[in-house]
């Protein structure tokens, strides 16, 4: 099974400030790798797919990069409506589907 | 509108079942796949199970095969979670998440099973 390793598990941090999340798989997922965020009591929403996809109507301060194990989710200019949790998700062979194990981003 | 909603949850005792149903609309359900994710209070997100457009492939976490039971009905826009042999582990809110291409890109709302005595 192909575990994620998502870090940091929580981070706070200023309006305005620059955000960087990251994902490790423990082998090679190539580009395919999402990023959700949850806010409180609410569904997960999809934000970036394949890794540097910008979903269609979804903030451009938001954005992905990486590839093979190695993955990096940031936020160019944190705003107060992005608290939340942020999730790293990769799918396998067999269609099921990994999680990182989130991390909560708050407001300083 | 295209949605998908959740229903089925409640409080059941351990050893019992459930049924989760959730219903699509807005989109061509029969042409995407669907899985079913939940999330243990104040956790993270597990999958649960997934089942192709058409039924002819399903695929469960191990933590509940043998006891979860996915399937869908076309005719009527809705994918179902057949829980039984319920363990206070499975209390979770559940989602269910439509598959677009291979992401799940539109998700529910969640339903809330709990299970206790």
């Amino acid at each position: 099974d192909i575990q994620m390793t998502q870090s940091p598990s929580s981070l706070s941090a200023s309006v305005g400030d620059r955000v960087t999340i990251t994902c490790q798989a423990s082998q090679d997922i190539s580009k395919y790798l999402n990023w959700f965020q949850q806010k409180a009591g609410t569904a997960p929403k999809l934000l970036i797919y394949d890794a540097s996809h910008l979903r269609t109507g979804v903030p451009s301060r938001f954005s992905g990069s990486g590839s093979g194990t190695d993955f990096t989710f940031t936020i160019s200019s944190l705003q107060p409506e992005d608290v939340g949790v942020y999730y790293c998700q990769q799918r396998d062979s067999l269609s099921a589907l990994t999680f990182g194990g989130g991390t909560k981003v708050e407001i300083k | 509108q295209v949605q998908l909603v959740e229903s089925g949850g409640g409080v059941v005792q351990p050893g019992r079942s459930l049924r989760l149903s959730c219903e699509a609309s807005g989109y061509t359900f029969s042409s995407h796949g669907m899985h079913w994710v939940r999330q243990a209070p104040g956790k993270g997100l597990e999958w649960v199970a997934v089942i192709w457009f058409d039924g002819s492939y399903r695929y469960y976490a191990d933590s509940v095969k043998g006891r979860f039971t996915v399937s869908r009905d076309n005719s009527r826009n809705t994918v179902y979670l057949q829980m039984d042999s319920l363990r206070a582990e499975d209390t979770a809110v559940y989602y269910c998440a439509r598959i677009l291409g291979t992401i799940p890109d539109l998700w529910g709302l969640g339903t809330l099973v709990t299970v206790s005595s």
